[in-house]
């Protein structure tokens, strides 16, 4: 069964305290993987979409890389307005999304 | 240029009721996915819809129903409505092509009483 888990649930950081977040997956013939921000109450906000192993996206404070088990999101020098909800999802026929981890940073 | 639209934004039904919510998706889009996004979870896949048929469907039971018109916005029918159907209901729009990116709407808020 295609699955994706996100790790930590929650993280805690301080202003310029640089991070990452897990996104695993088992999917067989992955078509790509996509990172969305998503605040309280609203929609999900595009972030990024990688489609093979090796592959690495930048955009401002973050970066996304990805291997064929696992894609991370790298957040250098995070802010206060990096505060949100980061969901990963992938895509085979149906895309599938994880619960998301929960990011705070403290100023 | 206009990003995907949906209304209302917040609803209140009882149970048993019936409730339609509507997108409008992002200027040069073709296809409309409808999610399900209970408190504290991602979204989950309800039915995607491309040249007014449905394409895809999510494990959701047949009182989730749709519609694709042919200006390319959808609604996204419930009947029967339960206490368990109280979410925030996303709508999304791509490409015809399966790999598109999805851009997702503000969501309709849709309590159950």
């Amino acid at each position: 069964e295609d699955q994706v888990t996100q790790s930590p649930e929650a993280l805690r950081l301080q202003e310029g305290e640089s991070s990452s977040l897990n996104c695993s997956y088992t999917v067989s013939g992955l078509r790509g993987l996509f990172w969305y921000r998503q605040d309280p109450g609203k929609g999900p906000e595009f972030l990024f979409t990688l489609y093979s192993a090796g592959e690495e996206k930048e955009k401002e404070r973050l970066k996304a890389t990805l291997t064929k088990k696992e894609s991370f999101l790298h957040i250098t020098a995070p802010k206060p307005e990096d505060s949100a909800t980061y969901l990963c999802a992938v895509q085979r026929d149906k895309i599938i999304f994880g619960k998301g981890t929960r990011l705070h940073i403290l100023p | 240029d206009a990003g995907v639209t949906q209304s209302p934004t917040h609803l209140i039904k009882t149970r048993g009721q019936q409730v339609t919510l509507r997108c409008s998706p992002k200027s040069g889009h073709d296809t409309v996915s409808w999610y399900q996004q209970a408190l504290g979870q991602g979204p989950q896949f309800i039915f995607q819809y491309y040249e007014e048929e449905e394409r895809q469907r999510g494990n959701f039971p047949d009182r989730f129903s749709g519609h694709q018109f042919p200006n390319y916005s959808s609604e996204l029918n419930v009947n029967a409505l339960l206490l368990g159907d109280s979410a925030l209901y996303l709508c999304a729009s791509s490409s015809g092509s399966y790999t598109d990116t999805q851009y997702f709407g503000p969501g309709t808020r849709l309590t159950v009483l």
